[in-house]
């Protein structure tokens, strides 16, 4: 499998619940990212991590907490979400220390919170 | 505060018609701007300018930057039903993250 992957595509949760989204890249970059797309505002750079160190955070709540066990595979793991949340959850890689100047998209999960 | 403005924020056209997007920015530590094409999924990448008035072709789409006055154009011909989507600009900076306008929704009349 090439490219940027993301499971799951959907997920619908619970405010009480705990999952995870996980992405995993094939392209033997070595910076991956998170990102949040709510409906009609701009892309949000939530995580980037870079040689599996995180390295910028930017202002996200703590009930989203991320992990990166190595540099192919991105974890997302969510607790205690609230309704605001439901969005589009999109994974990127580059090449490069996360200053790469292309990023590679995932397809994304679709998160809805009830 | 690095900010990243399209316009139009959306724009109905006929098939054949030829359209103009526009990206202005401001930003610290300018590195190189992005174009990207979203549909209903991830957006793909279409093109990265870093130098000023060299124009990137691509088919029918075509774009170019001006560092001086800080935007960039996107320009698509002949266009297609098939070129609906949203056309995302992002300005790379040197911390290594893209900064992201809103978009421009392009919806493609038969």
């Amino acid at each position: 499998e090439t490219g940027v992957t993301q499971t799951p595509r959907h997920l619908v949760m619970g405010m009480t619940n705990k999952k995870s989204l996980k992405c995993e890249q094939h392209l033997g970059h070595n910076a991956m990212y998170w990102y949040k797309q709510s409906a009609k505002k701009p892309l949000e750079l939530m995580f980037v991590y870079s040689l599996e160190e995180r390295v910028e955070n930017n202002s996200v709540p703590s009930r989203f907490s991320p992990e990166c066990p190595n540099s192919s595979h991105l974890f997302l793991h969510l607790h205690t979400l609230q309704p605001e949340d439901s969005a589009l959850y999109l994974c990127a890689s580059s090449h490069g220390s996360g200053r790469g100047s292309e990023q590679f998209f995932g397809p994304g999960t679709r998160l809805t919170v009830l | 505060e690095d900010k990243v403005v399209q316009s139009p924020l959306s724009l109905v056209v006929h098939e054949g018609d030829t359209v103009t997007l526009n990206c202005s920015y401001e930003v610290t530590n300018f590195r190189s701007l992005l174009w990207y094409k979203q549909e209903k999924k991830a957006p793909t990448f279409l093109f990265m300018l870093t130098s000023s008035g060299i124009e990137k072709k691509s088919g029918r789409l075509s774009s170019i930057l001006d560092k001086k006055e800080l935007f960039s154009i996107l320009n698509i011909t002949a266009t297609q039903t098939g070129d609906s989507a949203v056309y995302l600009c992002a300005v790379l900076v040197s911390q290594g993250n893209l900064i992201f306008g809103k978009g421009t929704k392009l919806s493609v009349k038969p």
